[in-house]
């Protein structure tokens, strides 16, 4: 079966820049999506088709991939940024999350 | 403005069954594959079922098959999902979800405990 493997913390201080990658195989096949949540919230999308950004999240967040990685980049981090950040496939019918990464930014 | 609004959680024993729905308004519902999410108390997020536009196809995890069923009902623009068989490990807050995740509600917390 599918995984996908993504660190489970990174630690910026505000205003550097802040990247979470993910791995898998099946990043080599389909487009990956990134998703933040607040604690309390709903996750919200702010990356998919690997690199394209939804209206209304800001400039700072992008994606990237390689191979089978794709990469959340935040350049900036701002102290609102700090959350959990899920990496997302879609797979043989299948959702696919990554196992999340909590990013603090202090 | 997407709203999708869950509802039906609560605290239930083992093996009893519980019927969660979600409320869509804001888009056009009919066209669009649905999804439940759910996320077990300070665990990730993992994905439980999706159902297609016509209800032709259901996907379901393997740590839910045969217990959950999904459907939908284009005309009242709602999602359902159907848990029989209720286990612990059921226990978390269940998202509906559009097409791609694009959107997601609130969440309705399901507890199974005896």
């Amino acid at each position: 079966s599918y995984e996908l493997t993504q660190p489970s913390s990174v630690s910026v201080s505000p205003g550097q820049t802040a990247r979470i990658t993910c791995s898998g195989d099946v990043v080599a096949k389909k487009y990956g999506r990134w998703f933040q949540q607040k604690p309390g919230q709903a996750p919200v999308l702010v990356i998919y088709k690997d690199s394209e950004r939804p209206s209304g999240i800001p400039e700072r967040f992008s994606g990237s991939r390689s191979g089978t990685t794709v990469t959340l980049t935040i350049s900036g981090a701002q102290v609102e940024d700090e959350a959990d950040y899920y990496c997302y496939s879609a797979a043989d019918n299948n959702l696919l999350f990554g196992g999340g990464t909590k990013l603090t930014v202090l | 403005e997407v709203q999708l609004v869950e509802s039906g959680g609560g605290l239930v024993k083992p093996g009893g069954s519980l019927r969660l729905s979600c409320a869509a308004s804001g888009f056009t519902f009919s066209p669009y594959i649905m999804n439940w999410v759910r996320q077990a108390p300070g665990k990730g997020l993992e994905w439980v079922s999706s159902i297609t536009s016509g209800s032709t196809y259901m996907y379901y995890a393997d740590s839910v098959k045969g217990r959950f069923t999904i459907s939908r009902d284009n005309a009242k623009n709602s999602l359902y999902l159907q848990m029989n068989s209720l286990r612990a490990e059921d226990t978390g807050i269940y998202y509906c979800a559009t097409e791609g995740c694009d959107y997601w509600g609130q969440g309705t917390l399901v507890a199974v405990s005896s």
